[in-house]
């Protein structure tokens, strides 16, 4: 089974900062079995990225994400309130499995 | 609109079952797959499986095989997730979403499972 690991667990940033999530695999995954997802406190989560740098329908350009074989990164250019959320990765092979998230809070 | 409803909270004790439901509309029900997720408190997201709504083909995650069952109605677009010999470990917020190709791109608002004595 492929692990996911997301760190840190949590990233301190400012509005309008850079924020960079990496997300490990335990081995090399295609690119087209990665995607992100984000949520929200009390909300269900929200497809963010698929392809590992497809943006699916609806998503800001701000959002971006790129990497290949076990790295992979999702980057947000510049943090607006609403991108302040828990954000996780996701391998969608056979058993699809999730990385443990990383929190983007206000610092 | 395009949009899952998923059915109210359950409160359980151990040992028992529970059966969710999650009503599509707004898209062509057996053109997708519903897969359920679960998310315990205060932690991340655990897959839990998916089904074909036009075939009923499922594909269950490993580590709850055997205490689940994940089934359709495509009469009233309905999908169902039952899980049994309920532990309080099974607590736990469970949502069902939209699936094609690994992906789940349309959530249901989730429903609280509480297993508790």
């Amino acid at each position: 089974e492929i692990v996911l690991t997301q760190s840190p667990g949590t990233l301190s940033l400012s509005p309008g900062e850079r924020a960079t999530l990496p997300c490990r695999a335990s081995q090399t995954i295609s690119r087209t079995y990665l995607a992100w997802y984000q949520q929200k406190p009390g909300q269900a989560p929200r497809l963010l990225i698929y392809a590992a740098s497809v943006r699916a329908t609806g998503i800001p350009d701000r959002f971006s994400g790129s990497g290949s074989g076990t790295a992979f990164t999702l980057t947000i250019s510049r943090l607006e309130p609403e991108d302040f959320a828990v954000y996780y990765c996701q391998h969608f092979g056979n058993s699809p499995t999730f990385g443990p998230g990383t929190k983007v809070d206000i610092k | 609109q395009v949009q899952l409803v998923q059915s109210a909270a359950e409160v359980k004790k151990p040992g028992a079952s529970v059966k969710l439901s999650c009503e599509a509309s707004g898209y062509p029900f057996i053109s997708y797959g519903i897969s359920w997720v679960r998310q315990a408190p205060g932690q991340g997201l655990e897959w839990m499986g998916w089904i074909s709504a036009y075939d009923g083909n499922t594909h269950y995650a490993q580590r709850i095989e055997g205490r689940v069952t994940m089934t359709t109605d495509t009469s009233t677009s309905t999908a169902y997730m039952e899980l049994r010999s309920l532990r309080s470990d099974d607590t736990a917020v469970y949502y069902c979403g939209r699936y094609e190709s690994g992906l789940v791109d349309l959530w249901g608002q989730g429903t609280l499972l509480t297993v508790s004595s």
